[in-house]
């Protein structure tokens, strides 16, 4: 299998636009986590689901942020419109959901400047 | 509230053997992990802890403590190419795919 596959790896924007990060899981994984890595904060979950569908939202800074699954092989994190305290890494993982210790597998990232 | 510490930064020379430590408060337990993660890159899923005790994996072990909430890896024989962020991550609630709690990381710069 590829692994979990994110796309683009950079972004850089202005302040204000629509920034779209994309996602593919592993095939055959039920769960998908959106997490944000920052120097200050570290890795913080933002959203996640279970078969589609989203599970806990809770990690969401703000209304500026939305995320969605329309199918099984593919997720959109969208922030509209962006600001430069949303500068960070943008990582994407996916897990089985099959057994106890259930292996989170992370993407290669996305780096988003927003200037 | 859910709180994950760990050292911010440790240095080893090669051939040496280095702990990481973690504390954690969390609402719930259900299985301590430990990823790498290298600069620029993804994290790497390194071990797995649920019960009390030492897993042994390799050059890498790691080891937990439920009532004292501590888990330590230990890294054995280092290489440079050890050199990385590591990562102390807990699942709070007892059920498969529930989202991981991560510390901070901790750096590891490992000389000749």
């Amino acid at each position: 299998d590829a692994g979990v596959i994110q796309s683009p790896r950079h972004e850089v924007t202005e302040m204000g636009q629509e920034v779209t990060l994309r996602c593919k899981p592993i095939s055959g994984h039920d769960y998908l986590f959106w997490y944000r890595q920052t120097m200050m904060r570290g890795l913080e979950l933002l959203i996640y689901f279970n078969n589609n569908v989203p599970i806990d939202d809770s990690g969401m800074p703000e209304d500026r942020f939305s995320a969605k699954m329309p199918n099984a092989s593919f997720s959109t994190l969208k922030i509209q419109p962006s600001e430069p305290r949303d500068s960070a890494v943008y990582f994407c993982a996916s897990s089985p959901g099959t057994s106890e210790i259930d292996i989170q597998y992370f993407g290669a990232g996305t780096r988003l400047s927003v200037l | 509230g859910q709180n994950i510490d760990q050292p911010t930064e440790m240095t080893a020379t090669e051939g040496a053997i280095v702990q990481i430590n973690c504390t954690y408060q969390t609402s719930g337990f259900n299985g301590l992990f430990w990823y790498q993660q290298h600069a620029g890159e993804a994290p790497t899923f390194l071990s797995y802890n649920v019960l009390d005790g030492l897993e042994e994996k390799g050059r890498f072990s790691s080891f937990l403590s439920r009532s004292k909430g501590y888990s330590y890896l230990l890294l054995k024989e280092l290489q440079m190419k050890d050199s990385a962020s590591y990562l102390c991550a807990v699942r709070s609630a007892y059920q498969a795919g529930t989202a991981l709690i991560f510390g901070k990381g901790t750096t590891l710069s490992v000389s000749s």
